[in-house]
């Protein structure tokens, strides 16, 4: 167990809807990355966040956003879901200094249908 | 030139043989990498990290790194079925200040009882 905890386990949503994921750090973790990991594939990195605010961003188009908030939780949200969306999406916590160890959580599975 | 890549497998191997799992990763002034195990249908859990030149011994698991090769690999000696699974290697560039982790597609490995 990582002390990362993810919410829903699944998901599905229909191609034009709006969906929100959660996570909850690690106690003491100020930063979570997000990544979404298709079908075979490694998991790519979407953003992260540092103290609430955004610390980079991979290459994912602005209909993913998120927020961190001062309790270790944060979310993701997708707008105008695609089919190509369906994946298996991962919240990653650490302390924050470049190059630290990430503990995963378990995951969100969302098909988009 | 991917930036972390990985030969994709499957890699099968006897019980209580050694695995040798390579990736290679193309900014040359990455700082930290970092060995994963996927099982199916499952979030990527920490295995090893490594930051500096040479091996990294932990149980049955050695990481090597050489970073004049831009070359990491993960050894598993004695492997056992419940090894069967795929490793991801990841690795944090410089060029994007540390913060950001680019993985590998990931090795599938088998293990024959």
């Amino acid at each position: 167990e990582t002390g990362v905890t993810q919410s829903p386990t699944h998901l599905i949503k229909t191609r034009g809807q709006q969906v929100t994921l959660r996570c909850s750090s690690q106690s003491g973790h100020n930063t979570v990355s997000w990544y979404q990991q298709a079908l075979g594939q490694g998991p790519q990195f979407i953003f992260q966040y540092y103290r609430e605010e955004e610390n980079g961003r991979g290459n994912f188009p602005p209909r993913f956003s998120g927020l961190q908030f001062p309790n270790y939780s944060s979310e993701l949200n997708v707008n105008a879901l695609e089919l190509d969306d369906s994946a298996l999406y991962l919240c990653a916590s650490s302390l924050g200094l470049p190059g630290d160890t990430q503990y995963f959580g378990p995951g969100t599975r969302l098909t988009v249908l | 030139q991917k930036e972390v890549e990985q030969n994709s497998g499957p890699l099968s191997v006897p019980e209580g043989a050694i695995a040798s799992l390579n990736c290679t990763y193309s900014d040359r002034g990455s700082q930290s990498f970092f060995w994963y195990r996927q099982y199916s249908g499952k979030s990527p859990e920490l295995i090893m990290f490594i930051y500096s030149n040479g091996d990294k011994e932990d149980g049955r698991f050695t990481a090597q790194l050489n970073k004049a090769s831009q070359y990491v690999s993960l050894l598993i000696r004695d492997s056992q079925p419940s090894d069967s699974a795929t490793y991801l290697c990841a690795v944090n560039p410089r060029n994007t200040g540390g913060f950001k982790t680019i993985f590998g597609a990931g090795t599938r490995l088998f293990v024959k009882a």
